[in-house]
């Protein structure tokens, strides 16, 4: 079944400690995002990557990490969490060869920092 | 500055009757644009796209109209269904970096 996968679903932290989310895709998509959903702000991009080893900002990437080693996996890393970085987190892929494709998602992550 | 809007945070919409969600854009350079649907708890999924070389696209109760010179885009849901009750988020695609940009989202209720 093609999809993209996050881990974990939920997690609750402390201010400071490291942590890492992670995101796996199946359908050999060259493109792949992180996004957070915050109420009233919709969705809000993190990071991207156009393929491995190539990775932009986007609209918020203060305080985050990516990184694209392989096509398949796009891990979201908190250095140093702090509670305003609490939200929704989305992971999504897509091809970046076939202009009319639609970006896929992953179920989400629920992450707190208190 | 916020390149998709969605201007309208929530919409409420009765039971059989159309649903009208609109989405602007400022960036010249997109043209390929995508509906997407959200529920609570759920990743959002896919609904619907237009290509910048059409104005319209309709996939059963779901019509996409594209304006490119207003450089606005509509979704019409028609007839409308309590099950369509969720948050609908506007989205472009640029021919050059080919990245998904999203707007903040419209909240639709449509009830019974």
């Amino acid at each position: 079944e093609a999809q993209v996968t996050q881990n974990p679903r939920y997690l609750i932290t402390v201010t400071g400690k490291k942590l890492t989310v992670t995101c796996s895709q199946n359908m050999n998509h060259e493109y792949m995002s992180w996004y957070r959903q915050d109420p009233g702000l919709g969705l809000r991009q993190i990071y991207y990557s156009m393929n491995v080893e190539v990775t932009d900002k986007g609209d918020v990437p203060e305080g985050y990490k990516v990184s694209r080693k392989e096509k398949r996996n796009f891990p979201l890393i908190l250095e140093s969490p702090s509670p305003n970085q609490t939200s929704l987190y989305f992971c999504a892929s897509s091809f970046t060869g076939l202009m009319n494709t639609e970006a896929f998602f992953g179920q989400g992550t629920r992450l707190t920092v208190v | 500055d916020q390149q998709v809007k969605q201007n309208s945070p929530s919409l409420s919409v009765q039971e059989g009757r159309i649903s009208i969600l609109n989405c602007d854009y400022t960036n010249s350079m997109f043209d390929y644009f995508l509906w997407y649907k959200k529920y609570p708890a759920e990743g959002p999924t896919f609904l619907i796209s237009i290509s910048s070389i059409k104005d319209k696209n309709e996939d059963g109760r779901f019509t996409v109209f594209l304006n490119k010179s207003a450089k606005h885009l509509s979704l019409h849901i028609v007839p409308s269904q309590p099950g369509d009750s969720a948050v609908y988020f506007c989205a472009a695609r640029d021919n050059y970096g080919q990245n998904f940009v999203f707007g903040p989202g419209t909240r639709l209720s449509v009830l019974p």
